[in-house]
């Protein structure tokens, strides 16, 4: 059973370019959450998702960021016209529920790590 | 607004000695409150949680405190293990926040022989 996956691993984007991250949750799950890593701080809510729907956005910049989980296929982050201030490691996780993700927590894929140069 | 702190950036603990994380918060709203662990170039994993209702819970070496009137909680690890060397994030989540998390800042544990 494979866990959460995330693609790429490593993103190298110039200012200007359009960054998308992919994640796909684990077999079962149906909940999707999106996650960014600033250096040196904690793990900041961006987006919840579920299939063909999002939920909350509050987390998510007003400008230059999107997120979707289609009916078919991985969650997409997308971010336009990359600035600096956008590199991060960016973390997707799953739940089967809200519910159980409180009291079990998520299960976390191993981030993409966006460097804008 | 931060609203979980975690004021400790790292903590060093000799082998076989007790680890103490601590963890502040300011919404007395939350109602979970997980610590997760992560290594360098991987995604956080769960460690354990804690609901409002109760002060304690233990599993293994992992035990998590929660004072809901200090509005504190700590994580002690007993024996601290090479292995548990490794950042520990605690994290806080509402009722009605639909499973979205409040995480702090991260304490970085380095467990010397």
């Amino acid at each position: 059973n494979a866990g959460v996956m995330q693609n790429p691993r490593h993103l190298v984007r110039r200012r200007g370019q359009e960054a998308r991250l992919r994640c796909s949750p684990m077999k079962g799950h149906s909940h999707v959450y999106w996650y960014r890593q600033l250096p040196e701080e904690g793990l900041k809510f961006m987006v919840y998702l579920q299939k063909e729907n999002i939920i909350d956005e509050s987390g998510m910049p007003k400008e230059r960021f999107s997120a979707e989980f289609p009916k078919e296929g991985p969650s997409i982050l997308r971010i336009q016209q990359v600035v600096r201030g956008d590199s991060a490691a960016y973390f997707c996780a799953s739940s089967p529920w809200p519910g159980t993700a409180s009291r079990e927590g998520y299960t976390f894929g191993s981030g993409t790590r966006l460097t804008v140069v | 607004d931060q609203q979980v702190k975690q004021n400790s950036p790292s903590l060093s603990v000799q082998e076989g000695r007790i680890s103490i994380l601590n963890c502040d918060y300011t919404n007395s709203m939350f109602d979970y409150f997980l610590w997760y662990k992560k290594y360098p170039a991987e995604g956080p994993t769960f460690l354990i949680s804690i609901s409002s209702i109760k002060d304690k819970n233990e599993d293994g070496r992992f035990t998590v405190f929660l004072n809901k009137s200090a509005k504190h909680l700590s994580l002690h690890i007993v024996p601290s293990q090479p292995g548990d060397s490794a950042v520990y994030f605690c994290a806080a989540s509402a009722e009605d926040s639909w499973g979205k998390f409040q995480f702090g800042a991260g304490t970085q544990v380095v467990v010397t022989p």
